[in-house]
């Protein structure tokens, strides 16, 4: 099983500021997601990332998949008490035959009114 | 309404009593899987079927059954549950063999006493 790793593990912020969290592997993935899951709930996809050095935007929030594919951030800007949640990246491992989802341990973010 | 349904939502049982969660997605969905999240180990796959009749195991089976007769079910079964079994447990489904892109249940809150 290929490794992501996300940080930070815990992050708490103060409504209205800016954020950014990390997913990073050693290994190539061949489509990289983002999940956003809310206490009770089971984790809703956000974006799916493909091509390297892509960008894609969903309102305030900035995904970006690295040029070597093996690493991914999520920015987001003017957070909102909604925006409180778990955030977990997930990639699908590069080559045939990849039927494994692979997720990293996921950001607790607080934003607090 | 496209959704994935686990029930129950909260069980509490003893250590041997067989148990079952069930499943079910009205996606048509061929891909389905089953995982659990516990604190500090994210997300783990325990099991997942890419079609009818077609399962294979995940990164952490041992101690779990899954069985798929029909596409749109996906029971998880412990035929002897232990306490290292207690965890929140995850069905998801996804339109894609890959398993990318992937459909959470609400999910199972399991303790085993």
């Amino acid at each position: 099983t290929q490794l992501l790793e996300q940080s930070p593990q815990f992050l708490s912020i103060q409504e209205g500021e800016n954020l950014t969290v990390y997913c990073n592997s050693s290994s190539v993935f061949s489509s990289l997601q983002w999940y956003r899951q809310e206490p009770g709930e089971g984790p809703v996809l956000l974006v799916t990332v493909v091509t390297g050095g892509e960008v894609k935007k969903l309102k305030r929030l900035t995904f970006q998949f690295g040029d070597a594919r093996k690493d991914s951030s999520l920015h987001i800007t003017a957070a909102q008490p909604g925006d409180t949640g778990l955030y977990l990246c997930a990639g699908l491992p590069s080559g045939a035959g990849s039927y494994q989802l692979t997720f990293g341990k996921g950001t607790k973010l607080s934003v607090i009114p | 309404e496209a959704q994935v349904t686990q029930n129950p939502r909260y069980l509490i049982t003893v250590t041997g009593k067989k148990l079952t969660v069930t499943c079910s997605q009205n996606m048509n969905h061929e891909y389905m899987s089953w995982y659990r999240q516990d604190p500090g180990l994210g997300l783990r796959q325990i099991y997942y079927s890419m079609n009818v009749e077609v399962t294979d195991k995940g990164d952490v089976p041992e101690g779990y059954k899954v069985s798929r007769k029909e596409k749109r079910n996906f029971p998880l079964i412990l035929e002897s549950p232990s306490p290292n079994q207690t965890s929140l447990y995850f069905c998801a489904s996804s339109p894609y063999r890959s398993g990318e892109k992937l459909f959470f249940g609400s999910g199972t809150q399991l303790s085993v006493l």
